[in-house]
């Protein structure tokens, strides 16, 4: 079964940090751009960041840049965020993302079609 | 870019036809995505590319739309779909999600 399993998620007080990982099975993890997206309590999706499938480009959302990395290991069918200097408001539920295209002409379009089931990072003193 | 969606909720009824309104602060072509999540569960892939049928996902579920403007329609409302729809563009980053819309009974 395709599958994607995270983990690493912690209470941790505001400033700390955390390493957030992202397990694969049942696909070719290497051909594919993954994502990571949160969701704080009761409210709604927040896209956090994506990477290719080589490693060689990645994107943020505003508030994450500069705090959060996305890193994958293709060997282990992984990726991750490490984030730095947590605060208050990165209290939410991680999911981690995969991402299909498909091609229309010249064009590729992206989609999140396989879901983790989320980990919970709460940043409180 | 800026997505808003309307209503953000809605009271609707077994067999009913429900319609949800995303819009982008500016052009996306057809790089939209429609979500639906259930209370304590991931999102699910319910559209791609505007109007393309995610695989396994029922026929009564549509999408249309391009440019700014995008419609989800869910035709004859079952039980089963009362969740929160989330739209989301896949056009340049951050991609950025709509508030999302409630459907509820």
């Amino acid at each position: 079964d395709v599958q994607l399993v995270e983990s690493g998620g912690y209470l941790v007080q505001p400033g700390g940090s955390l390493r957030l990982s992202c397990a694969a099975s049942g696909f070719t993890f290497s051909r594919h751009w993954m994502s990571w997206v949160r969701q704080a309590p009761g409210k709604g999706l927040e896209w956090v960041a994506n990477i290719k499938q080589d490693g060689s480009e990645t994107y943020y959302v505003d508030s994450g840049k500069g705090r959060f990395t996305i890193s994958r290991d293709n060997a282990k069918n992984s990726v991750f965020l490490q984030m730095n200097s947590l605060r208050v408001e990165d209290t939410a539920v991680y999911y981690c993302a995969r991402e299909s295209s498909s091609s229309w002409g010249h064009k590729y379009y992206y989609y999140m079609d396989v879901w983790g089931k989320g980990t919970t990072v709460t940043v409180s003193s | 870019i800026q997505m808003t969606q309307s209503p953000s909720s809605l009271s609707a009824s077994v067999g009913d036809r429900v319609t949800i309104t995303c819009r982008a602060s500016q052009s996306i072509s057809n790089f939209l995505n429609w979500y639906q999540q259930k209370p304590g569960t991931a999102p699910k892939l319910l559209i791609y590319v505007a109007s393309s049928l995610q695989s396994g996902v029922p026929s009564r579920f549509s999408g249309s739309g391009s440019g700014t403007d995008f419609t989800l329609t869910i035709d004859s409302l079952q039980t089963e779909d009362f969740a929160t729809y989330y739209c989301q563009q896949s056009h340049s980053p951050p991609f950025t999600f709509g508030p999302g819309t409630k459907v509820d009974i």
